[in-house]
């Protein structure tokens, strides 16, 4: 099946600080990834979509300049918190599919940042 | 009013119990529907897409009701490995997901 991985796992920075984390789908080619934050006990809110070749589209309050979205080859998307604040301090995932109507979209391990 | 809503929970049942999960959804125009697990700490994984014929993956039978904009999940047998989240999903349009808040379960002996 299709094979998402996501990193870092975890990472503490500080404050003023950026953060990159990377979204590569293995064994298959993604156009479009989508990248997600979760707070604690609350469900995944859509940040942004990721497309090759051309810019992200954000989803409504989210910042662009703040989490900038590059996506320059089919198996490579990134997200880079920068001037992280405590605030940022969330679960971060990204997803692709292979098969969207079908509903096989694969989730990265997620990326726990905590900013000190 | 939320593009995804599902019981808050949690639902806390004794193994073997059958726990029925309800979510709606307020975009008439979706195609696609999903049950996602989450359990603590980890990403969602796919459980099933929701068909609007009904479809059932062993214990796990799912239901779509168009009319009433309205998908259900049914658990029967619970084991204590099914203790997690479960994540209502809608395909929102361009293939985005829309989470609903999730639901908690929790089986015990």
């Amino acid at each position: 099946g299709a094979v998402v991985s996501q990193h870092p796992s975890r990472v503490i920075c500080k404050s003023g600080t950026s953060v990159k984390i990377e979204c590569r789908s293995l064994d298959f080619q993604a156009t479009t990834m989508f990248w997600y934050r979760q707070f604690p006990k609350k469900s995944l809110m859509l940040m942004a979509t990721s497309n090759e070749g051309s810019k992200a589209t954000y989803e409504q309050g989210v910042e662009k300049d703040k989490f900038l979205i590059n996506h320059a080859s089919l198996t490579l998307s990134t997200l880079t918190v920068t001037s992280a604040h405590p605030e940022d301090s969330s679960f971060y995932i990204c997803s692709a599919t292979r098969t969207p109507l079908q509903g096989g979209y694969t989730f990265g391990s997620g990326t726990r940042l905590t900013v000190v | 009013r939320k593009e995804v809503e599902q019981d808050p929970g949690p639902f806390n049942v004794p193994e073997g119990a059958t726990v029925a999960f309800n979510c709606t959804y307020s975009n008439s125009a979706s195609q696609s529907f999903f049950w996602y697990r989450q359990d603590c700490r980890k990403e969602p994984k796919l459980l099933m897409s929701v068909y609007s014929s009904g479809n059932e993956d062993g214990r796990f039978t799912a239901q779509l009701n168009r009319a009433s904009q309205y998908i259900s999940l049914l658990i029967r047998d619970s084991k204590l490995s099914d203790s997690a989240t479960y994540l209502c999903v809608v395909n929102g349009g361009y293939n985005k997901l829309i989470f609903g808040a999730g639901t908690r379960l929790a089986v015990h002996p």
